[in-house]
């Protein structure tokens, strides 16, 4: 099946800083997602996105399929923002999840 | 919508226990997901169901786990007996049909003493 490789494994911003989270897939993309993980444990739907870039607020995604991967960009971090970030893509009709990246924004 | 509903939020049981999960998945969804989550192993599926039909069970762990969808608008997961190495949080997501993009619901926490 699809492997899903996310990095890095874990980032600590100040509060205001930006960061970009990348997610590598061991094949083509079809679709992906971008999931937020919060501390209380719920799984948030940030992006779906199988190519190009979209953004949402502070939050912005691109997707290039054709070299299997995707990047979260968040700007401008809040504290709110910390929590487990997931990639997910397909394997036939589910997703495989990433390992996540863990980010701590610190005020 | 009220999006995909869970419950319980939290159950704690002893060994040897039935144990039933419960799911109500977005209205109009097609296919139904069951996740089971730890430290150990991350975000993993058990089955999925299309039209309440189930479709790949081959994340089900073992016999002890089974899962069932009576109805477009409910899916329990049923684990007996219920053994310690179970606890986890087991989350449903649901999806529609043209679209590949999945939702989550709140998820149940899983403790077996």
């Amino acid at each position: 099946g699809i492997q899903v490789e996310q990095s890095p494994p874990d980032l600590i911003l100040q509060e205001g800083a930006n960061s970009t989270l990348r997610c590598n897939f061991s094949d083509s993309v079809n679709n992906l997602q971008w999931f937020h993980q919060n501390p209380w444990g719920q799984l948030i739907n940030l992006f779906y996105i199988p190519s190009g870039t979209k953004q949402n607020g502070r939050l912005s995604a691109t997707t290039v399929a054709t070299e299997r991967y995707s990047l979260l960009y968040i700007s401008s971090s809040q504290t709110t923002d910390s929590g487990v970030y997931f990639c997910a893509g397909p394997y036939g009709q589910n997703f495989v999840f990433g390992p996540g990246t863990r980010l701590s924004v610190l005020p | 919508d009220a999006g995909v509903i869970q419950s319980p939020r939290h159950e704690v049981t002893e060994m040897g226990q039935e144990v039933t999960l419960r799911c109500k998945p977005i209205s109009g969804h097609d296919y139904l997901f069951w996740y089971r989550q730890t430290m150990m192993r991350g975000l993993e599926l058990l089955i999925y169901f299309n039209n309440n039909v189930p479709i790949d069970d081959s994340g089900m762990p073992e016999d002890r786990f089974s899962a069932k969808m009576p109805n477009a608008s409910f899916s329990t997961l049923k684990i007996q007996p219920s053994e310690p190495r179970d606890s986890a949080v087991y989350f449903c997501a649901s999806r529609g049909l043209a679209v590949n993009e999945q939702f989550f619901g709140p998820g149940t926490r899983l403790t077996v003493l």
